[in-house]
């Protein structure tokens, strides 16, 4: 693996609590991506970061924050918890420079459930 | 905006026999495209990707996929299947690169002894 790490690999938490997952990584990329993965619907991305700070809205980023202060870590923060976030999480990152067709390395996932 | 389908949710083959997991696109301009693999409780990896050079891809593992802009495809093949295989494979399209990547729905494959 691509020195991702994932954490927690499981949670279970119930409605209305707040839920943090840490994304750590060692190759001092860039870019790095929060995607969920539902089935029949793939990956999606929820939030991405683009350096320290510097952080964008994807595809599914309602009902989720994320924060970027360290150029290592990258947290996602569900601010309270819905039964539709139950999902599998995969952090990812792209590659160095631009991020124009670089592969995505994943870690390997955080899986949710909300009660 | 892109999207792509993926034409069948499960595929089985035979150990040594032909892998065919097929993917259309929607585009209106040249998309890169790509497939991943996923093996179980573990992250995706990168099979190969298309970004406008060469229309047949060669990827890893012996798999690979044509570009086929008449018939909006990109499908994945594989001369002969091995046990190793299984797993469930993603079509991906996007247009600017990592931050608007649209990922098929999945097809996973079943590799039968």
């Amino acid at each position: 693996d691509a020195g991702i790490t994932q954490s927690p690999r499981h949670k279970v938490t119930e409605t209305g609590t707040p839920v943090t997952l840490r994304c750590h990584q060692t190759e001092n990329h860039r870019y790095m991506y929060w995607y969920r993965q539902d089935p029949g619907h793939g990956l999606r991305l929820i939030h991405y970061s683009y350096g320290v700070k510097d952080t964008d809205k994807g595809e599914v980023s309602d009902g989720y924050s994320v924060s970027r202060s360290k150029t290592e870590d990258f947290l996602l923060t569900l601010e309270s918890a819905t039964s539709s976030q139950t999902s599998v999480y995969f952090c990812a990152i792209g590659g160095r420079g631009q991020p124009h067709n670089s592969p995505l390395h994943f870690g390997n996932g955080t899986r949710l459930t909300v009660t | 905006a892109q999207s792509v389908t993926q034409l069948d949710s499960h595929v089985s083959v035979s150990e040594g026999t032909p892998v065919l997991l097929r993917c259309n696109y929607s585009s209106s301009y040249s998309p890169s495209l790509f497939w991943y693999v996923q093996h179980p409780n573990k992250g995706l990896q990168l099979l190969l990707k298309y970004t406008s050079a060469a229309t047949l891809v060669k990827g890893i593992n012996g798999f690979e996929a044509e570009f086929k802009k008449s018939e909006t495809s990109f499908h994945l093949t594989k001369p002969s299947a091995h046990m190793s295989d299984a797993a469930e494979y993603f079509c991906v399209v996007s247009r600017y690169g990592n931050n608007d990547m649209r990922f098929g729905a999945g097809t996973r494959l079943t590799v039968k002894p």
